[in-house]
């Protein structure tokens, strides 16, 4: 089975802190994603990498950025938290040729 | 801008009953994938769709493609507390950009 971990269930953070969120697959995925999900707005990408070091920005970039230096790996950074960015962050990967996404158990941020 | 529509938003029902979820566009997507999510967790595939008119059937889920690939539905029969949860539909863009249109989700809650 395909296995996406996620480095934090939840997180509480200051506003201003520079907050890193991690993802983790193991089944040698080409493609990773990083969404973000709010009531009533459903699940809306930030941004998504289709190989190492490649990055493409999604939906709602602003306020993050990310970072993929290994195939497995793909990290999301806010680089100074705002109240605004509390919600639930999902990470997802999937093969390059398919369309069916896997996606970890989350994070839910709060900031304060 | 590609959008999925999801019908009805929420649903409580008794066990045993029958239910149908719906999820439409104005685009046509090349497949479409739905998905269930528990509180607290990433979703989860339940199954992809591919064809115009395609039927699949996972148990007691009916999943069907439209003829012109611009919606699909979700049948529950006999709906049990096991189905409760948030149910998602997503689009694959067709214009190649590797991007996927969620759905705002149905939420379902199966009263035993």
């Amino acid at each position: 089975d395909v296995k996406v971990t996620q480095s934090s269930r939840y997180l509480v953070k200051r506003t201003g802190e520079k907050v890193f969120l991690e993802c983790v697959q193991d089944m040698d995925h080409e493609n990773m994603f990083w969404y973000r999900q709010d009531p009533g707005l459903g699940l809306r990408l930030i941004y998504f990498s289709y190989d190492v070091k490649m990055k493409e920005k999604g939906d709602i970039p602003e306020g993050y950025s990310v970072s993929r230096e290994k195939k497995e790996r793909f990290s999301l950074i806010l680089e100074s938290a705002s109240t605004n960015q509390t919600s639930m962050y999902l990470c997802a990967s999937k093969n390059g040729w398919r369309d069916e996404q896997f996606f970890g158990p989350g994070t839910r941020l709060t900031v304060l | 801008t590609q959008l999925l529509e999801q019908s009805p938003q929420f649903l409580s029902i008794q066990e045993g009953e029958n239910l149908t979820v719906y999820c439409n566009s104005s685009s046509v997507f090349s497949s479409l994938q739905w998905y269930r999510q528990e509180p607290g967790e990433g979703p989860v595939l339940l199954v992809t769709v591919v064809t115009g008119g395609e039927v699949k059937k996972l148990k007691r889920l009916t999943f069907q493609f439209g003829d012109a690939r611009k919606d699909s539905s979700l049948h529950i029969t006999a709906a049990q507390p096991g189905d409760t949860g948030l149910y998602l539909c997503a689009g694959a863009d067709t214009s190649g950009t590797y991007k996927y249109i969620f759905g705002t989700g149905t939420r379902l809650k199966v009263l035993a």
